[in-house]
């Protein structure tokens, strides 16, 4: 059974920091990662999708990685603000369609 | 506007009373899921749905149930509710099947509350 996770729990660091969240998973056999922004009492925002066959995806100041040997992936923010303060989960999609989230990042960035 | 939109977001209810919280995409997405999200627990995944018809089981899927009349709905029925079942759920849509590789959109969440 897939098993998704997400270490440190939670992080705090200065504005203009380069940072990288991580998330680990025990399948390998996982069809996508997928990245989400969860902002206090509010819904989840995608952020990126990487593919199994992909290695990495770009959006903006942000950067995630793939590498299923090894059951990792990292999103790696650059130049972080106080904007970028929130929840950040992952969650691997796996063969049987289910979806399996980590419990998530809570970052901080300070003023 | 693309949305998945979920009623009531917040519900307040006693102990074996049925309910039913709905979920409506207008994205003509096949994939729907449900999720509860519990402190120190996370995200876990109740039910999805492939397409019309097509409905299975997640990580979590005791005291729920689920229909898939029609495309753009997925209602979450909880037929005789239970104080354990208090939590945060939340309906997200994708274009496919996640082995499909497609984002899932979701909606801003249902505060649920069983007394």
């Amino acid at each position: 059974k897939q098993e998704v996770t997400q270490i440190p729990a939670a992080l705090s660091v200065p504005e203009g920091e380069n940072l990288v969240l991580n998330c680990s998973f025990t399948d390998s056999a996982i069809y996508n990662l997928q990245w989400f922004r969860q902002d206090p009492g509010k819904g989840l925002t995608s952020l990126l999708l990487i593919q199994s066959s992909q290695r990495e995806q770009t959006s903006g100041r942000l950067n995630a990685s793939l590498d299923k040997s090894s059951g990792r992936s990292t999103l790696y923010i650059a130049a972080s603000q106080p904007g970028d303060s929130a929840t950040y989960l992952c969650a691997g999609g796996n063969r049987d369609d289910k979806i399996i989230f980590g419990k998530g990042t809570r970052l901080h960035i300070l003023p | 506007e693309a949305q998945v939109t979920q009623n009531p977001r917040y519900l307040i209810t006693v102990t074996g009373k049925k309910l039913t919280v709905t979920c409506s995409q207008n994205m003509n997405h096949e994939y729907m899921s449900w999720y509860r999200q519990d402190p120190g627990l996370g995200l876990r995944q109740i039910y999805y749905s492939m397409n019309v018809e097509v409905t299975d089981k997640g990580d979590v899927p005791e005291g729920y149930k689920v229909s898939r009349k029609e495309k753009r709905n997925f209602p979450l029925i909880l037929e005789s509710p239970s104080p354990n079942q208090t939590s945060l759920y939340f309906c997200a849509s994708s274009g496919a099947g996640w082995g499909a590789n497609q984002p899932q959109h979701f909606g801003d969440g249902t505060r649920l509350s069983i007394l």
